[in-house]
């Protein structure tokens, strides 16, 4: 099946631990998005890579490092600087005119 | 920069009766829309999208959306509700250009009661 494929589903973190979101697709896009969703704020943007071994930041980037050393893969790290990092993240590629979602991950903080 | 608004947290339906969730944009320059669908734990579906063309643009699961550029609005409707609509609802704008620039609005919640 075509798709983006996230995992975990679920995830702990522990104080002054970094920990790292998979984000996988095998759509053939050379564009990648990770999104960072709370309730009631819709979707905020984190990163975003428009071809490998480039990413830029997005509105909410502090706290977070990714990289793209692959077309299929775009991980996300969510780092110890990060304070509130309890959250629901999507990662999401593109074509020209549209986004396709993974079915995202919960992080939350121990 | 581009923003969408929908004014609306939570709407209420009887299944069978017609629904609409509300959406306001700004943005500069000819406007992309855009409407997902979010099911619990799960990530956005995408409903329906207009670039051009006829301001009715027909979508999955039987939804449309009408877009009007003098009110600068992008309503998701559907005749007849299903308790299945029951999700949480986004709408989204962004530029000409490209996908970074897309914006969500804060999410509609529906609730369609049998």
């Amino acid at each position: 099946d075509g798709g983006i494929t996230q995992s975990p589903k679920y995830l702990f973190r522990k104080e002054g631990q970094n920990v790292t979101l998979s984000c996988e697709q095998n759509l053939n896009h050379d564009a990648m998005y990770w999104y960072r969703q709370d309730p009631g704020q819709g979707l905020r943007l984190i990163y975003y890579s428009q071809i490998v071994n480039d990413f830029q930041k997005g509105d909410i980037a502090e706290g977070y490092s990714v990289s793209r050393e692959k077309k299929e893969s775009f991980p996300l790290t969510v780092t110890s600087a990060q304070k509130n990092p309890t959250a629901f993240y999507l990662c999401a590629s593109s074509t020209l005119s549209e986004l396709f979602f993974g079915s995202g991950t919960q992080l939350s903080v121990l | 920069a581009q923003s969408v608004a929908q004014p609306e947290d939570q709407v209420n339906v009887a299944e069978g009766n017609p629904l609409t969730v509300k959406c306001t944009y700004s943005v500069s320059g000819n406007p992309y829309l855009f409407w997902y669908v979010q099911y619990p734990n799960r990530g956005l579906q995408f409903l329906l999208k207009y670039i051009t063309g006829d301001n009715l643009v027909k979508g999955s699961y039987g939804f449309e959306a009408e877009f009007n550029k003098s009110q600068t609005s992008f309503h998701l409707k559907k005749p007849s509700a299903l308790v299945s609509d029951s999700a949480l609802y986004f709408c989204a704008v962004r530029g000409l250009y490209n996908n970074n620039d897309m914006r969500f609005g804060a999410g509609t919640r529906l609730t369609v009661k049998p």
